[in-house]
């Protein structure tokens, strides 16, 4: 059964430190995504790669944030340094996106927990 | 600007009864609907789909009602049970491109 992969699932790190999240896509897919989710802010699209290549970091921190697929089976997002205000649940999504009526499938998330 | 808008952002129902939640959309070249649903502690999953060229769209006990014309769609979970307790999201795609998420709607069915 075929599905997204995230680590860690739980981090609880100090205000300050680096911390680095990872996703293992589903094999074949073409475009990832990474997602912010909050109880205030709902689901918020951080960043997107097609092919390997972003195309959309917009909802990025850009000081702090940065999101990376070095291959087509990882992908990263790390925080530097980190701040109480990114407690969050971070989930990675991939899909096969062609035309329209894609299906993404997401991870069940790495739940970071900054103090 | 938020450019899909989802409402209630909450809702009780008891056990059987009929749970509505409606969303409404600005951007009209989205072409594709769909909702997603997420249980605690687990990411959200495709629950049901429609594309605009149809008014309804049902699978076992929910429906998608759409109407072009208002930019609106909605979810209606009939006969709804506790297993149904979770959070709903609407989004919206234009083709090949990112989905939009509403902001989700808790709903919490009472036995």
């Amino acid at each position: 059964d075929a599905r997204v992969t995230q680590t860690p699932r739980h981090k609880v790190t100090e205000m300050g430190q680096e911390v680095t999240m990872r996703c293992q896509p589903i094999l074949g897919h073409n475009t990832v995504f990474w997602y912010r989710q909050t109880m205030m802010q709902g689901l918020e699209l951080l960043a997107y790669f097609r092919n390997r290549a972003p195309l959309d970091d917009s909802g990025m921190p850009k000081d702090r944030f940065s999101a990376e697929m070095p291959d087509a089976t990882l992908a990263t997002l790390k925080i530097q340094p980190s701040e109480p205000r990114d407690s969050a649940v971070y989930f990675c999504a991939s899909g096969l996106v062609q035309n329209s009526g894609n299906t993404i499938y997401f991870g069940e998330g790495s739940w970071l927990t900054v103090v | 600007q938020q450019q899909v808008k989802q409402s209630p952002q909450s809702l009780i129902v008891q056990k059987g009864g009929i749970s509505i939640i409606n969303c409404a959309y600005e951007n009209t070249a989205f072409d594709y609907f769909p909702w997603y649903q997420q249980f605690p502690g687990k990411g959200p999953a495709l629950l049901i789909a429609i594309r605009p060229d149809v008014s309804e769209k049902k699978e076992g006990r929910f429906t998608i009602s759409f109407n072009k014309s208002a930019k609106q769609f909605s979810l209606h979970i009939m006969d709804s049970q506790p297993g149904d307790s979770a959070t709903y999201f609407c989004a919206a795609e234009a083709a090949g491109n990112k989905l939009t998420f509403g902001g989700g709607t808790r709903v919490l069915v009472k036995p």
